[in-house]
């Protein structure tokens, strides 16, 4: 079966501007979950959708933010970007969000310049 | 915070068992022990998770010790496609995975 996909792969955005991320996760998959990776911080959890509703999130300021749709898909924005939100954006879809593994995508690569 | 500690990186000759440690010593009763490994640039792949079993799948073999304070991941036969950054992540939130720095495996010929 077809595995999470992430949309676009790579991203140049310049600081102040938005952007979008999309996240197809694995048919039948209702948990959708957001990371930041960067060289600093590592892997960081964003947020996680299930079934439309956000159920977690994680440390981050409110120019971050995501949406679950009815087929699952997700998206997730970020607003008035500054340098510092370059990074590697990965998804990962699970089928229920608990004690079942994840499947990641191979993220979306955005540089702000 | 991460609830693991793992070695910064580790070496393995080609062929041979990897066997990637663990630490989890605050690990709770209902919470489950993940492995996933990354190779560069590319998204995390899950590899293998247990409660207090010994598992085993067709990619690794997981030991948990009887306190489930800590754990090994074992690879039997290393490849040279087997070296990427492996994490060990302690975890009953499902789809709310808390990354550590991982252990950087090198699997040398």
């Amino acid at each position: 079966k077809a595995g999470v996909t992430q949309t676009p792969r790579y991203l140049i955005k310049t600081r102040g501007q938005q952007v979008t991320l999309s996240c197809s996760p694995i048919s039948g998959h209702r948990s959708v979950s957001w990371y930041q990776q960067t060289p600093g911080q590592g892997l960081q959890f964003l947020f996680e959708y299930f079934s439309e509703t956000q159920r977690n999130k994680g440390n981050f300021p409110g120019r971050f933010s995501g949406r679950q749709f009815s087929n699952s898909r997700s998206e997730m924005n970020v607003s008035t970007l500054e340098l510092g939100d370059s990074a590697l954006y990965l998804c990962a879809s699970s089928f229920q969000g608990e004690n079942t593994e994840a499947f990641f995508g191979q993220g979306t690569r955005l540089t702000v310049v | 915070d991460a609830k693991t500690t793992q070695p910064t990186s580790m070496d393995c000759a080609e062929g041979r068992a990897a066997n990637l440690p663990c630490n989890h010593s605050t690990i709770s009763g209902n919470e489950y022990v993940y492995w996933y490994r990354q190779i560069h640039s590319q998204g995390p792949q899950y590899i293998i998770h247990g409660l207090k079993n010994n598992e085993t799948n067709e990619m690794a073999s997981l030991i948990i010790t009887e306190d489930r304070k800590s754990s090994t991941l074992i690879l039997p036969h290393a490849t040279l496609r087997d070296t990427a950054v492996y994490y060990c992540i302690v975890n009953n939130a499902g789809n709310m995975l808390t990354f550590g720095g991982g252990t950087r495996l090198m699997v040398k010929p």
